[in-house]
C-alpha cells in the first residue's frame, strides 16, 4: 500500500466542463506524478511535481494543469474536458532514495461524453 | 531521451510453459529499469527493478529479468506459467539523476489451460 488515495474513482462529465482529480498521499513524499493510461499507449506522463509549488510538464500535458499547494495533495485539472481525455488516470509517488521507483494509486476512471 | 519498446502487445502461453516478455530500452545514461504488472481494473504493482547491482533480478511471483547492456534489453521471464499470471505487464525506464519514468505500451499475457 503506497498510501495514495485518488478521488473521485469514477466520473462521467460533459464535454467542455472543467474536471479536477485529486491525489492525496499520507507519507510526505516529494515526488508525485499524474499518468494517463490508454489502450495501445501504455502509461503516459501528464505532469509531475518535485515539491510544493514545483511542477513540470510530461509528454501529454496539453489541456491539463496541476497544482500542489501542500505536500500531500496533487491536483490534476482538465480545463475544458474533451472526449479524447476519456481515460484512466493514475497518480503515483516515488520515495526519495528508491531508485526512481514509482508506486501507483488505484486509478480514476474518467468518461467525457 | 529514454524510451522502452515492448515487443508483442499480446502473448499467449500454455499453463506450465515458459513465459518470456521482451523489453528493449534506450537511455543515454545507465538506467533504472522496472517491470510492473496490472490485473484487470486495478493499479500497477511493481514486479521487480534493476538499479545497478546484480544483472539478474528476481521479483515477486517467481518472475525474474536480466539486464543485458550489450543488447539494451531487460526481458521478463518465468519458468512455468500459472493461470494467475494472466495480466498486462509494463516495462519502464528511468535515467539516473532524472526523475521521470517512461513506460512501454504493455504486453497482455494470456495463459491457456
Amino acid at each position: 500500500d503506497a498510501g495514495i488515495t485518488q478521488s473521485p474513482r469514477h466520473k462521467v462529465t460533459e464535454t467542455g466542463t472543467p474536471v479536477t482529480l485529486r491525489c492525496h498521499q499520507t507519507e510526505n513524499h516529494r515526488y508525485m506524478y499524474w499518468y494517463r493510461q490508454d489502450p495501445g499507449h501504455g502509461l503516459r506522463l501528464i505532469h509531475y511535481s518535485y515539491g510544493v509549488k514545483d511542477t513540470d510538464k510530461g509528454e501529454v500535458s496539453d489541456g491539463y494543469s496541476v497544482s500542489r499547494s501542500k505536500t500531500e495533495d496533487f491536483l490534476l485539472t482538465l480545463e475544458s474536458a474533451t472526449s479524447s481525455q476519456t481515460s484512466v488516470y493514475f497518480c503515483a509517488i516515488s520515495p526519495q532514495g528508491s531508485g526512481n521507483t514509482i508506486y501507483f494509486g488505484e486509478g480514476s476512471w474518467l468518461t467525457v461524453v | 531521451a529514454q524510451s522502452v519498446t515492448q515487443l508483442g502487445s499480446h502473448v499467449s502461453v500454455s499453463e506450465g510453459a515458459l513465459v518470456l516478455l521482451r523489453c528493449n530500452y534506450s537511455s543515454s545514461v545507465p538506467p533504472y529499469l522496472f517491470w510492473y504488472v496490472q490485473y484487470p481494473n486495478q493499479g500497477l504493482q511493481l514486479l521487480l527493478k534493476y538499479t545497478s547491482a546484480a544483472t539478474l533480478v528476481k521479483g515477486i511471483n517467481g518472475f525474474e529479468a536480466e539486464f543485458k547492456k550489450s543488447e539494451t534489453s531487460f526481458h521478463l521471464t518465468k519458468p512455468s506459467a500459472h493461470m494467475s499470471d494472466a495480466a498486462e505487464y509494463f516495462c519502464a525506464v528511468s535515467d539516473r539523476g532524472y526523475q521521470k519514468v517512461t513506460f512501454g505500451t504493455g504486453t497482455k499475457l494470456q495463459v491457456i489451460p
